[in-house]
């Protein structure tokens, strides 16, 4: 059971480069969110989804796409890389809505805009 | 707008005391969440809160919510340096989690 998985772990792009942030989970969660954390400012909400084919917007989601074609897989797009994209990003899914046990964190995606 | 405010956000302790750290947010929620995150790595789940005065314990570490009141507390008891991490809390919104800005724990011998 790998649970959430995350890839690439780091990545360094240059301004105006586009790029996917790919995030899988075999749970067959229905709910998947992305989050950004920046130092100071705990993790915060960029697009989430309730379910296949539906996606929503959350806190900043400005200079990123979202797609959910199936449970499993739920991408996060890069248009255009800008340094004040640099963050670590976090995938994350639960059974359903917010959940009764919480949130399963994917380990991390280190991104660098130089 | 919900909004989750931690504090302290840096706390340094020696090893044996006892300390707390409080969450606080805005609007009404049923659900709070406390995780641990240590250096470079990602989120684990501490604690769910469900209710009005519910606690739950796990080893030196207690948690708990007055949702009347909006704030929850994760209250550690003779400290351990293994307990050093980032805790966060994390409140229920209506389509996600909004997390606080966390707490830098630091135990020193």
């Amino acid at each position: 059971n790998a649970g959430v998985t995350q890839t690439p772990k780091f990545q360094v792009l240059k301004t105006g480069q586009s790029m996917t942030l790919q995030c899988a989970q075999d749970m067959n969660h229905e709910y998947m969110s992305w989050y950004r954390q920046d130092p100071g400012m705990g993790l915060r909400l960029i697009h989430y989804s309730v379910g296949a084919g539906i996606t929503d917007q959350g806190e900043v989601p400005n200079g990123y796409n979202v797609s959910r074609s199936t449970t499993e897989d739920f991408p996060l797009r890069l248009l255009s890389a800008a340094p004040s994209q640099t963050s670590v990003y976090f995938c994350a899914s639960t059974e359903g809505g917010t959940s009764f046990y919480g949130y399963t964190f994917g380990s991390g995606t280190r991104l660098t805009v130089v | 707008e919900l909004k989750v405010e931690q504090n302290p956000l840096f706390l340094s302790m020696q090893e044996g005391k006892n300390y707390t750290i409080y969450c606080n947010y805005s609007t009404t929620s049923d659900r709070l969440y406390w995780y641990r995150q240590d250096p470079g790595k990602s989120l684990e789940s501490l604690f769910v809160l469900l209710s009005n005065g519910a606690v739950k314990q796990e080893g030196r570490l207690m948690a708990s919510l007055d949702t009347k009141a909006r704030l929850s507390t994760l209250h550690i008891t003779a400290a351990v340096h293994d307990l050093s991490a980032t805790y966060f809390c994390a409140v229920d919104g209506s389509n996600d989690m909004r997390f606080g800005a966390g707490t830098r724990l630091t135990v020193k011998p």
